[in-house]
């Protein structure tokens, strides 16, 4: 079955670290577009980070200098690095795969809980 | 930064069809994607690349974009239907994604 799941999510004081992982099933990562997505409670969908199959990153300017997205090829495995953490990070984050000519999100995880606070 | 305007609800009777509309500023040169969100759930692509429809998402699905202006169309609505809709673009480049605000769709 062709899946995404999402774990490592949790409570974290401010300024403090966490790292997601995402574990795919049915295809492997390292050929795929990946990216991170979050929901802040109540709130709509906002794009974190990008990986392309040819190993390009990016971020968005709220995270950026704070987020670092990688991939394990052995593990199948995408991750964000979190530091730095702040009370507006706290959200639901998403891992999903990009396609239709990486323009959109085709498969999407169940999402993890990050809550930033003191 | 660019930014995508929804209106924030959207209410259609059961069987007519529901217009959910994208505003951005020259969002007819990007392609348009929009994902359906229901209550506790992932969001779900059910248009993408303006006008093409996922496997699996039902016909009564289809998009367009042109201008200013990216529509979602939702004919012969079902109570199903009901759910948060979010726009999104994307330009040409690696970081070019952005959602829309969102728009909540309810089938009185």
């Amino acid at each position: 079955e062709v899946q995404l799941v999402e774990s490592g999510g949790g409570l974290v004081q401010p300024g403090g670290s966490l790292r997601l992982s995402c574990a795919a099933s049915g295809f492997t990562v390292n050929s795929n577009y990946m990216t991170w997505v979050r929901q802040a409670p109540g709130k709509g969908l906002e794009w974190v980070s990008i990986v392309s199959s040819g190993n390009d990153t990016d971020y968005a300017e709220s995270v950026k200098g704070r987020f670092t997205i990688s991939r394990d090829n052995s593990k199948n495995t995408l991750y964000l690095q979190m530091n730095s953490l702040r009370a507006e990070d706290t959200a639901v984050y998403y891992c999903a795969r990009l396609s239709g000519g990486e323009t959109a999100m085709s498969l999407w995880g169940q999402g993890t809980l990050v809550t930033v606070s003191s | 930064s660019y930014e995508l305007t929804q209106p924030p609800s959207v209410s259609v009777s059961p069987g007519q069809t529901a217009y959910i509309t994208c505003a951005g500023h020259r969002l007819g040169d990007k392609y348009a994607s929009w994902y359906q969100q229901k209550p506790g759930q992932s969001p779900v692509l059910v248009i993408y690349q303006d006008n093409k429809r996922p496997s699996g998402i039902p016909e009564r699905f289809s998009g367009s974009n042109s201008g200013n202006t990216a529509t979602l169309s939702i004919s012969g609505t079902q109570g199903m239907d009901e759910a948060d809709y979010y726009c999104q673009a994307w330009g040409s480049r690696n970081g070019d994604y952005v959602f829309g605000t969102g728009t909540k769709v309810t089938v009185l």
